[in-house]
Formats: structure tokens, sequence, C-alpha cells
């Protein structure tokens, strides 16, 4: 099993600023996984951030937005950049199993902009 | 269309009520996950099945890999369980990726 740390929980921001999201895992993961969730929508894929590569971004989603830094393979930051309110949303970051594909959320981040 | 139906979209219940939630997929899968998620928006993974059933405590996930299907039970339902449940279907092999559905509101009123 996985344990992961993401902060902040929550957090209240002005548009046009940009909030860097924080998630430390307690063991060593080749891959993680950042998702948004809309309110009232499913989970999207944003990106896969890998060690010592630059993140692979899902289609409508590009760096320059969400840009993702994976230093180590236990800790990886995803920023909301220049910000507006449609950027309101619930985010998660997330590793998988490679050996049974069990997987492994962090607690959320809850971000309203204003 | 989702790829991952999920039904119903909202349930309250009664303590003790037994609860079955539902979810299709129209996609192939590895697996299938069922996640509940509280209401700072933190997820926990319930099971990981790919055939038949799975049980934990009051909880049980089934699977019918023929009709593309998978129901969460809980019996003797307690308020809680009140969160919202989220079915995904993985898929992918070594770029293994996960379809969520949109989840399910359980409330469980005293």
């Amino acid at each position: 099993s996985a344990v992961i740390s993401q902060k902040p929980s929550r957090d209240i921001c002005q548009r046009g600023t940009s909030l860097t999201i924080q998630c430390q895992v307690d063991s060593q993961v080749t891959m993680m996984f950042w998702y948004r969730q809309q309110p009232g929508q499913s989970l999207t894929l944003i990106a896969t951030a890998n060690q010592g590569s630059e993140a692979t971004y899902e289609s409508g989603f590009v760096i320059d937005k969400f840009p993702i830094s994976r230093p180590n393979l236990t800790f990886s930051t995803l920023t909301v950049s220049n910000m507006s309110p449609e950027d309101s949303s619930i985010y998660l970051c997330s590793v998988e199993s490679r050996s049974n594909f069990e997987a492994f959320f962090g607690q959320g981040t809850r971000l309203t902009v204003v | 269309k989702n790829e991952v139906e999920q039904s119903p979209q909202n349930l309250t219940a009664q303590e003790g009520e037994f609860i079955t939630i539902n979810c299709s997929y129209s996609v192939g899968i590895s697996a299938l996950h069922w996640l509940q998620q509280h209401p700072g928006g933190g997820i926990v993974s319930l099971f990981m099945l790919s055939s038949g059933k799975k049980k934990h405590g009051r909880l049980i996930a089934t699977i019918n890999i023929q009709e593309k299907h998978s129901s969460l039970h809980i019996t003797a339902s307690h308020p809680r369980d009140s969160a919202v449940y989220i079915c995904a279907a993985g898929s992918g092999g070594s770029n293994y990726k996960l379809t969520f559905g949109k989840g399910t509101l359980l409330t469980v009123n005293p």
C-alpha cells in the first residue's frame, strides 16, 4: 500500500494568481497522476508525472497552465497558473501499484478561485 | 456518453438499510475499482476486482465481466457510510489508465 500526503487541503485564491499543490508518498513510485474534479463531474486525468522526464499531459491540458515537477520518486507538485474561477475544482494526486493496479489517492485540494 | 455510468446519482437511506450502487462500463478493463470520497475531497480505495466478488466488513463488491456491470453493496448501513461512491474502470496494461464514473452521493439518515 501507499500513503499519500497532499497539501494544502483547501485554498481560496484570487484570479490571476498561481497555487502549487504538493504530494508526498511514503514509498518510491515510478509514476504519479494528477486529477481534476470539477463540481458535479467525474475525475479527469490532467497529467502523468514521471521522475526524471517531462510530464505527459492529457488532451485539453497544457504545461503552461499546469506545470508539474517530479524531483524524486516520492514527491511531486502541480501548479495551477494564472487562475480563473473556472479552475475551481478538487485536485487529487494518485499513485498506482504496478503489480496489481491498486490505486491510492491523496486527501485532495479543494480550490476556490474568486 | 461517459464510458462509465453509475446509478443512482443520489441515494438516501435510513440507517440499517441494505444499499446497492450500480456501475456499467463500456470499455475493456483489467480491473474495476470502487472508491469512497468524503466531503473534504479525499478518496479511499475500497475494492479492486477483476472477477467474482469481494467482501470487506459490511461492504461487498461484485462484477460480471460478460455483462460489463459491477455492484457495490452496503449491509446494515450507518450514517458514517455517507459519502460519494465512485466506480472506475482500469485498462491499458503497461499504460494503465482509470476512467471514472460521476459518483453516487449516499446519505444515510439515523
